[in-house]
């Protein structure tokens, strides 16, 4: 049972525009959003979080924003670059689960066209 | 300084051997995470030692067990592979007490078995 999903596989977009990538989960205990970068041959980079008790954190040009009724939480990158070209992974942990025990979903793989 | 270093970087095993994978953490970390990532999916924790003890496990079964060591060094052992054991094997290493937004990943794994 997949309980964290990223429903879109990929996504293009054009240099200096947007980039928004979507996360749902299912399970109302998650309480700790993370967003990971993976580039090919590479192991995941942790890149920005949320805790449950917010609504929006921002990191330079990371934004992530997290809607707890709707169990969504999207990842907005402003303004895109070449450079963050890679698969992004959404993430969710909770305290009955365990903090350590990532529930991630299938990530969506991002093309900046320059 | 290096990052978490994983050994060996690929390797095929047949169906019922056994396997063992190892993992160096990140200097000045001392909590070593195992995940497995099939292929297109997201990594799946499979569990996390602490002081030479297994503080969490995941949804595997006892053919999947670890082992740290007093340098902070984790293995990862396999027995009686199957063939749904393909995988890229994930090591995470972390501070202390630390959770996924602490996460350092290494380059993983990758087990083929035939």
């Amino acid at each position: 049972d997949q309980q964290v999903k990223q429903n879109s596989p990929s996504l293009s977009v054009q240099e200096g525009r947007i980039s928004i990538l979507n996360c749902d989960y299912t399970n109302s205990m998650f309480d700790y959003f993370l967003w990971y970068k993976k580039y090919p041959a590479e192991g995941p980079t942790f890149l920005i979080s949320i805790s449950s008790i917010k609504d929006k954190n921002e990191d330079g040009r990371f934004t992530v924003f997290l809607n707890k009724s709707a169990k969504h939480l999207s990842l907005h990158i402003v303004p895109s670059q070449p450079g963050d070209s890679a698969v992004y992974f959404c993430a969710a942990s909770s305290i009955q689960t365990g903090a350590n025990n990532l529930f991630f979903g299938t990530g969506t793989r991002l093309t900046v066209i320059p | 300084d290096a990052g978490v270093t994983q050994s060996p970087t690929h390797l095929i095993k047949t169906r019922g051997q056994q396997v063992t994978l190892r993992c160096s953490p990140k200097s000045g970390h001392d909590t070593v995470s195992w995940y497995q990532q099939a292929l297109g999916q997201g990594p799946q924790f499979i569990f996390q030692y602490y002081e030479e003890e297994e503080r969490q496990r995941g949804n595997f079964p006892d053919r999947f067990s670890g082992h740290q060591f007093p340098n902070y060094s984790s293995e990862l052992n396999v027995n009686a592979l199957l063939l749904g054991d393909s995988a890229l094997y994930l090591c995470a290493s972390s501070f202390p007490g630390g959770k996924g937004y602490g996460y350092t990943f290494g380059s993983g794994t990758r087990l083929t078995v035939v």
